[in-house]
């Protein structure tokens, strides 16, 4: 049983740049979380979603930043217009139903430059 | 809301030596409380959970009970391997998706 696959593991996009980011969740599990990691800090929550549904976007910037979870095909986080400051390590998690421990990915780590 | 407080880092201990690393919590309700644990260049790991008060969760010798009255979930092992060295997260999970702490490195040296 794979764990769950994030591609790319890293990324490199220019100011202004559109990133997409990919997660396949563990095989059974329905629900989808994106948290994003700053250098030396912990994991902020983004997005929380189950099939073709947003559950909880409250991290989630307003502007520039969307995700979705389709019914066939892996979660997809897409950042608009790069900057910076998107500069992170985000990292994916599948659990089977809500409040079961999570299963982490091994991140996409987005360079901007 | 939720919340968690744990020691910050970085710690360096020598090997085989004791380590503890803190984490209080504040919530409402009757949260769930992990440890995971992070190693150069991966993800996340589920390291140890504990579902309710006074529970224990253990895992490669690692320890942490839950305890209600102290609001505290602290991270514990006897003896730590060069293998150890990590980041460390407690975690909340109540009605809300996850709480992280801002997470504890652990630097073990031979």
């Amino acid at each position: 049983n794979a764990g769950v696959m994030q591609n790319p593991r890293h990324l490199v996009r220019r100011r202004g740049q559109e990133a997409r980011l990919r997660c396949s969740p563990m095989k059974g599990h329905s629900h989808v979380y994106w948290y994003r990691q700053l250098p030396e800090e912990g994991l902020k929550f983004m997005v929380y979603l189950q099939k073709e549904n947003i559950i909880d976007e409250s991290g989630m910037p307003k502007e520039r930043f969307s995700a979705e979870f389709p019914k066939e095909g892996p979660s997809i986080l897409r950042i608009q217009q790069v900057v910076r400051g998107d500069s992170a390590a985000y990292f994916c998690a599948s659990s089977p139903e809500d409040n079961s421990p999570l299963h982490f990915g091994n991140g996409t780590r987005l360079t901007v430059t | 809301g939720n919340s968690v407080t744990q020691m910050e880092g970085p710690v360096t201990l020598s090997e085989e030596a004791f380590l503890t690393i803190n984490c209080t919590y504040t919530a409402t309700g009757y949260p769930s409380l992990f440890w995971y644990v992070q190693y150069p260049g991966e993800g996340l790991q589920l390291l140890l959970k504990a579902t309710k008060a006074d529970d224990k969760g253990s895992n490669k010798g690692f320890e942490a009970t839950y305890r209600k009255e102290t609001t505290s979930f602290h991270l514990e092992k006897g003896s730590v391997q060069v293998s150890d060295s990590a980041v460390y997260f407690c975690v909340l999970s109540g009605n809300t998706p996850l709480v992280f702490g801002k997470g504890t490195r652990l630097s073990v040296i031979a």
